[in-house]
């Protein structure tokens, strides 16, 4: 059975950082693509940033460019997001999810871990 | 690019049919087969329920459906049943690693 777990968030000031993580289980971790996809209160989702199975290909929505790294350690099934130079627009809850194949839909996510930037 | 337009809430009686529309542009929705829809119970991990426009996985019924028209999308629920009472978002790939994601649809069951 998949399974995708996040955790690492909370509540934090602007400008601060913030690591997130995604445990993944029950699939073949070190050949998958992944994302990192938000949702803000009240809003649609939006993808955050993709890694490759291997990590040598990333990509990174324009609003976390620069702020934002993906990584992962397939020895250990683990998916990380590293968040700094947090901003209030950045509230939000975080999951990762698993690309079936390059254009695919996402057949796997998490749960979620909420992020909330505020003084 | 700009989220996918879904309705923000249907509603229908068990047994019903109810459809959700998601709108885009030729940059994403009309420009590729690859909409996938997404049912979301609040607090629990959203589940694949179509994708390539109208395909479903092995574990989801034939009540689902979808389709696609031009830069819009549908989700079709026929034989509305209590358990389908969730939030309901599309999304479409939208060329390079970009994905657009509609702005979920709550469907309730009366």
């Amino acid at each position: 059975q998949v399974h995708l777990v996040e955790s690492g968030g909370g509540v934090v000031q602007p400008g601060r950082s913030l690591r997130l993580s995604c445990a993944a289980s029950g699939f073949s971790f070190g050949t998958s693509g992944m994302y990192w996809v938000r949702q803000a209160p009240g809003e649609g989702l939006q993808w955050v940033a993709f890694t490759s199975y291997d990590g040598t290909n990333k990509a990174y929505a324009d609003s976390v460019k620069g702020r934002f790294t993906i990584s992962r350690d397939n020895s250990k099934d683990t998916l990380y997001l590293q968040m700094n130079s947090l901003k209030p627009d950045d509230t939000a809850t975080y999951y990762c999810a698993k690309l079936t194949v390059f254009r695919g839909p996402f057949d796997y996510w998490g749960q979620g871990t909420l992020v909330s930037v505020s003084s | 690019q700009s989220a996918l337009t879904q309705p923000r809430s249907v509603s229908g009686s068990p047994g019903q049919s109810v459809t959700i529309s998601c709108t885009g542009t030729s940059s994403d929705v009309g420009g590729y087969n690859y909409v996938s829809w997404y049912q979301h119970h609040p607090g629990k991990a959203p589940k694949l329920i179509i994708y390539d426009v109208s395909r479903r996985p092995s574990d989801i019924p034939d009540r689902f459906s979808g389709s696609k028209s031009g830069n819009t999308a549908s989700l079709t629920i026929s034989g509305l049943q209590a358990e389908d009472e969730a939030d309901y978002f599309c999304c479409s790939y939208g060329g390079s690693y970009n994905y657009v994601f509609g702005t979920e649809t709550r469907v309730t069951v009366l």
